[in-house]
């Protein structure tokens, strides 16, 4: 089955800072790579996602990159904010079955103002 | 309006006892999970359904079952609670249409089992 790897498992930056948080994965049949972010006392949202056929996303502040040669992808978030501070997660599922995801085991983010 | 909602959110409760999590998603959406969440953090999938298919995470012990009386309800039930079961534990629902692939996720239910 697919195994996904994520690091940090926590992250500090100063507010105004970048912050990249990387995963890699196992099963070359992924096609689909969401990124979650995760609220104290809620349930994760989608941020962002990739499919295979792109390597670049870009959403505001947001950007998320894949290689799918290497098996890995990032999310880059600049400027960062203390309203960004959260545990984000990343995942790997197939377009077709999109919730049935592996999850990475999540960074926690802390933006200091 | 709820997308996801899920009852109830907090829910303690004895070893031995048998209980039950609602979830129901007001998304017309085809598909429905259960997630468990540890102390953790980490998010794993316990079960994925559809009004065809049951797909069963394998290392989910058989106490666990999901009941699904429509399409927009998917219900988890659980058997003789253990104190590992101590847990949050997530519904979500996503489409299978390729162009929509978004999952949505409820709020939780914080499980505590003494």
């Amino acid at each position: 089955g697919e195994n996904v790897e994520q690091h940090p498992s926590t992250l500090s930056v100063q507010e105004g800072d970048s912050a990249v948080i990387k995963c890699t994965y196992s099963d070359s049949a992924s096609n689909y790579f969401p990124w979650y972010k995760q609220e104290l006392g809620k349930g994760p949202q989608l941020i962002i996602d990739i499919r295979s056929n792109v390597g670049e996303k870009k959403d505001q502040r947001i950007a998320v990159t894949l290689n799918k040669t290497a098996k890995h992808f990032s999310l880059h978030i600049t400027e960062t904010q203390p309203e960004d501070s959260a545990v984000y997660f990343c995942a790997a599922s197939w377009l077709t079955n999109a919730g049935k995801s592996t999850f990475g085991d999540g960074t926690t983010l802390t933006v200091k103002p | 309006d709820t997308a996801v909602s899920q009852t109830p959110k907090y829910l303690v409760t004895q070893m031995g006892n048998d209980k039950s999590i609602k979830c129901e998603q007001n998304l017309g959406h085809d598909t429905m999970y259960w997630y468990k969440q540890d102390s953790k953090k980490f998010l794993k999938i316990m079960f994925s359904y559809n009004n065809k298919e049951l797909i069963i995470n394998e290392t989910v012990p058989n106490r666990f079952s999901p009941k699904s009386p429509d399409k927009a309800h998917l219900n988890l039930h659980i058997n003789s609670l253990e104190l590992g079961d101590s847990a949050v534990y997530f519904c979500a629902s996503s489409p299978r249409d390729r162009g929509n692939t978004e999952a949505f996720f409820g709020q939780g239910t914080r499980l505590t089992v003494v």
